[in-house]
């Protein structure tokens, strides 16, 4: 069966230090990756997504980039952080275009 | 980005009683999911519709596309405190690999 890690689980930075959050899939190959960046209480907004590794597609302009070094693996970075990237990040993976599946989510806290 | 609109935003009912919950969008997708996600856990799969007016069941909860794929509904029979959550759909359009959330809908339903 598929599992995707998420870590860390929670963080709290300080306003302009770097980011690293990171995500892996096992038990398949070839994933479509995702990261969406959720308010409190609200829907999902979709950050970057990777069809393959190193292609990514930016969806929002932000403060924030993405990489995707192995196939299975996703990483989610800044160089500077502002409060506003405060939020509850999400990976998730796809197999083809209707079913995706989230992992456990990272509640990043910047100061 | 392709918005989808979710009403009621907040949702509060007895146990017992029945609701709906709407999602509704100027596009067109290929697909359409409803996840249903707890406080600091990722979002959950519920149901895949696919075709328009299709209508899928899934014990107390019956899920409908819209003909013209651009909308669909959720609707929950007897509600039970275990359905509590925040309720939200997700499109995928017709080309791309972009999942598109909805704004969600926090149900709480009171035992």
């Amino acid at each position: 069966s598929q599992t995707i890690h998420q870590w860390p689980a929670t963080l709290v930075q300080p306003v302009g230090s770097p980011l690293s959050l990171e995500c892996t899939v096992e038990g398949t190959s070839n994933p479509n990756l995702y990261w969406y960046r959720q308010a409190a209480g609200r829907g999902l907004q979709l950050l970057f997504y990777s069809v393959g590794i190193g292609q990514i597609s930016s969806e929002v302009p932000q403060n924030l980039s993405a990489s995707r070094p192995q196939d299975r693996q996703f990483i989610l970075s800044s160089k500077k952080l502002l409060l506003s990237d405060s939020g509850f990040y999400l990976c998730a993976w796809t197999r083809g275009s209707y079913e995706q599946y989230f992992g456990p989510g990272t509640r990043l806290t910047v100061t | 980005t392709q918005l989808l609109e979710q009403s009621p935003q907040f949702l509060s009912i007895q146990e017992g009683e029945n609701l709906t919950v709407y999602c509704n969008s100027s596009s067109v997708f290929s697909s359409l999911q409803w996840y249903r996600q707890e406080p600091g856990e990722g979002p959950v799969l519920l149901v895949t519709v696919v075709t328009g007016g299709e209508v899928k069941k899934l014990k107390r909860l019956t899920f409908q596309f819209g003909d013209a794929r651009k909308d669909s509904s959720l609707h929950i029979t007897a509600a039970q405190p275990g359905d509590t959550g925040l309720y939200l759909c997700a499109g995928v359009p017709n080309t791309g690999n972009q999942f598109y959330f909805g704004t969600g809908t926090s149900l709480t339903v009171i035992p």
